[in-house]
């Protein structure tokens, strides 16, 4: 089955430091991918996408994402991180060609807090 | 550009009572998601609709769930004789026929069953 994970339920960086969260995948072949970022009372908002080619993406904010084929990942990381990116932050991935839906598939979350 | 909007942001109801949500998409977007996201979890996918048919619904979506989307523009997302298990952020998501996989999300509608 099609599934996303996200180990990490809670990650805590101080103000500047760099962040790192991790997102695997399992699909028989590779998924478009997506990080989409929660703030309380917002809705989802897309960080960045993977479909092809590079497999360093630049998105908003400041994020990259690197693609790994040969571990099923698509981690996120910021250099230098804010107080306002504390969030919640969703990897996503969409299967390819399945039924012309295009829904998501959405990992469980990382709620990442900042310390000033 | 005004965003996906939801109305209501916050619905509290009893035990047994009927709700209904609204989606108003970007108004060039035919294409319109709805997902489920309870507490710790990321969201579910629902339901999805290409201008006014409904072409995929999700096992999650029991008989007590109905969507409709009558002019290919707003949706509404019905659920009859809802249960404590439907306390749930309901989240719809709207993108162009020629970017699928584009999708923005509207700021949920909050559902609380007591």
């Amino acid at each position: 089955a099609q599934s996303v994970t996200q180990p990490d339920i809670h990650i805590t960086v101080s103000e500047g430091a760099s962040l790192e969260l991790r997102c695997n995948y399992s699909y028989g072949a590779t998924p478009y991918l997506f990080w989409y970022v929660q703030s309380p009372g917002q809705g989802l908002q897309l960080l960045l996408k993977y479909f092809s080619g590079d497999t360093l993406v630049q998105g908003i904010k400041g994020f990259e994402a690197e693609f790994k084929r040969s571990q099923s990942s698509f981690n996120l990381r910021k250099p230098s991180v804010h107080w306002s990116d504390a969030a919640e932050y969703f990897c996503a991935v969409a299967p390819l060609g399945t039924s012309g839906t295009y829904k998501y598939i959405f990992g469980t979350g990382t709620r990442l807090k900042v310390l000033a | 550009d005004t965003g996906v909007s939801q109305d209501p942001r916050h619905k509290i109801t009893k035990r047994g009572q009927n709700v209904t949500f609204r989606c108003d998409p970007i108004s060039e977007h035919n294409r319109l998601y709805w997902y489920r996201q309870t507490l710790g979890q990321g969201p579910e996918f629902l339901t999805y609709f290409q201008n006014e048919a409904q072409l995929e619904k999700s096992r999650l979506l029991s008989d007590r769930f109905s969507a409709e989307r009558p002019k290919g523009s707003f949706s509404t997302l019905e659920i009859q004789r809802t249960e404590q298990g439907d306390s749930a952020m309901y989240l719809c998501a709207s993108s162009l026929f020629g970017a699928p996989y584009e999708q923005y999300f509207g700021p949920g509608t909050r559902l609380t069953v007591t």
